[in-house]
């Protein structure tokens, strides 16, 4: 069975700090997505990972893959209050099937 | 936002009732998702489709069933509402890019069963 997990679920870091949301699966799909989701929102992608040592910035954040750990980050630097949300990892079933599992999601609160 | 729109956008029904959720694309695109959203969970499949007609059983298709008569169409019901279908249901499309494909979401049926 496929598994996506994420951790830590519930992450609270004050303004200016660095951190990092971690994503592990169990498959050997070759796509990992970002989402985020404010409350009461729909998601919002942020980022497609294809290929083992992808990496891909946008801002404060940075996500990369390693295919062969089967293990995603996404790395928040200097975190502000504005990024304060829900993120979601989400893989895809198997290579080429567009059947995506997602994580539990993390819990970003960003403190001044 | 992709020009996805679902409705209705909240619902309350009691335990029995049928339900009917519906997601509306204007851009043609060829595969269209359920999904349910729950505390810890993240989102979970329901149903899929591409193409008219052309659906399959994703994670958690039991109590519902989909159908998709027109390419921008794609219908969840629920035959008999349970409490335990009591959620946030999301739909998708699949967008095809030059290099991957994404899947963007509508902006959520909150539905509650009692």
């Amino acid at each position: 069975e496929l598994k996506v997990e994420q951790n830590p679920l519930f992450l609270s870091m004050q303004e200016g700090k660095n951190y990092t949301i971690y994503c592990n699966y169990s498959t050997t799909s070759d796509r990992l997505y970002w989402y985020r989701q404010d409350p009461g929102k729909s998601l919002e992608s942020l980022f497609v990972l294809l290929s083992n040592g992808a990496v891909k910035q946008e801002g404060r954040l940075m996500a990369s893959l390693d295919t062969k750990a089967r293990l995603s980050t996404l790395h928040i630097t200097a975190a502000v209050h504005d990024l304060s949300a829900t993120y979601f990892c989400a893989v895809d079933k198997a290579i080429g099937d567009n059947d995506m599992r997602f994580g539990a999601g993390t819990r970003l609160t960003v403190k001044p | 936002d992709a020009g996805i729109t679902q409705s209705p956008r909240h619902k309350v029904t009691e335990t029995g009732t049928p339900v009917t959720l519906r997601c509306h694309q204007t851009e043609n695109h060829r595969y269209m998702y359920w999904y349910r959203q729950d505390p810890g969970h993240g989102l979970r499949l329901i149903h899929y489709s591409y193409g008219v007609k052309d659906t399959d059983k994703g994670e958690v298709s039991d109590g519902y069933s989909v159908s998709r008569s027109k390419t921008e169409d794609f219908l969840l019901t629920l035959e008999s509402a349970t409490s335990s279908q009591t959620s946030v249901y999301f739909c998708a499309i699949l967008i095809r890019g030059t290099a991957t494909d994404t899947q963007y979401f509508g902006p959520g049926t909150r539905l509650t069963v009692l």
